[in-house]
């Protein structure tokens, strides 16, 4: 079974940008589709974006299309989430997953990073 | 954009007893080329992230009890969990896998009674 290992809890204030990263534990990386979902406090699952390691194409949700920016160390079977501009609103465990396709179920996640947003 | 929806939001089930999920989605999420439903479920446990149950609606993933069955097509589907065990207390989310944005369902909690 894929592991998938993310960064740690992070405390960013407003306007700053944070960055997450997710290592894959399976070879090859570029096999894999990265999905990247959010859970704010209480609250359920939101899809942001997916990214193909294998040539960096991403695709955001619109409501993320200026602030995420979503790649990979295929060196390193690491991907990574930036989420730039940040608000208290973005406070939320944000989720690296994998999917063997770019439609495809999301098979393996990550335990999960929770960042929060505040002055 | 695809919306789902779901219900019932909670749902208290005795142990041992049937407890049904009902998802929707906007439009069909069926593609006719291949007569799949780009259709998942998912369990969150407290602390946990999701965990992979159905996919394609209604396949059962590798090491999920045979209890845990999808159903459905086009725009309607349940997930039956035919004998509730007390770790099947979670909240339950179906999630289509058509188009971008892969939206999820708001979720449901299955609690015992």
């Amino acid at each position: 079974e894929v592991q998938l290992v993310q960064s740690g809890t992070d405390m960013k204030k407003p306007g700053a940008t944070v960055r997450i990263s997710c290592t894959v534990s399976e070879h090859p990386f570029t096999d894999y589709f990265i999905q990247w979902v959010r859970q704010a406090p209480g609250k359920g699952l939101e899809w942001m974006g997916l990214l193909n390691p294998e040539d960096g194409i991403s695709i955001n949700a619109e409501k993320f299309q200026d602030r995420l920016t979503l790649s990979a160390d295929t060196s390193a079977d690491t991907a990574y989430m930036d989420l730039h501009s940040l608000r208290s609103e973005d406070t939320a465990i944000y989720f690296c997953a994998t999917s063997a396709d770019l439609d495809s179920h999301f098979v393996s996640w990550g335990q999960g990073t929770l960042v929060a947003v505040s002055s | 954009d695809i919306v789902m929806t779901q219900s019932p939001d909670f749902l208290t089930v005795s142990p041992g007893e049937r407890a049904t999920i009902n998802c929707r989605s906007s439009q069909s999420v069926l593609y006719t080329s291949n007569n799949k439903n780009y259709l998942a479920w998912y369990q969150q446990k407290p602390g946990q992230p999701p965990k992979l149950l159905i996919y394609w609606a209604s396949t059962r993933e590798s090491g999920v009890p045979d209890r845990f069955t999808g159903s459905g097509s086009g725009t309607d589907f349940t997930l039956t969990i035919s004998s509730l065990q007390a770790e099947d207390v979670a909240v339950y989310y179906c999630q289509h896998y058509y188009s971008t944005p892969f939206t999820f369902g708001p979720g449901t909690k299955v609690e015992i009674k």
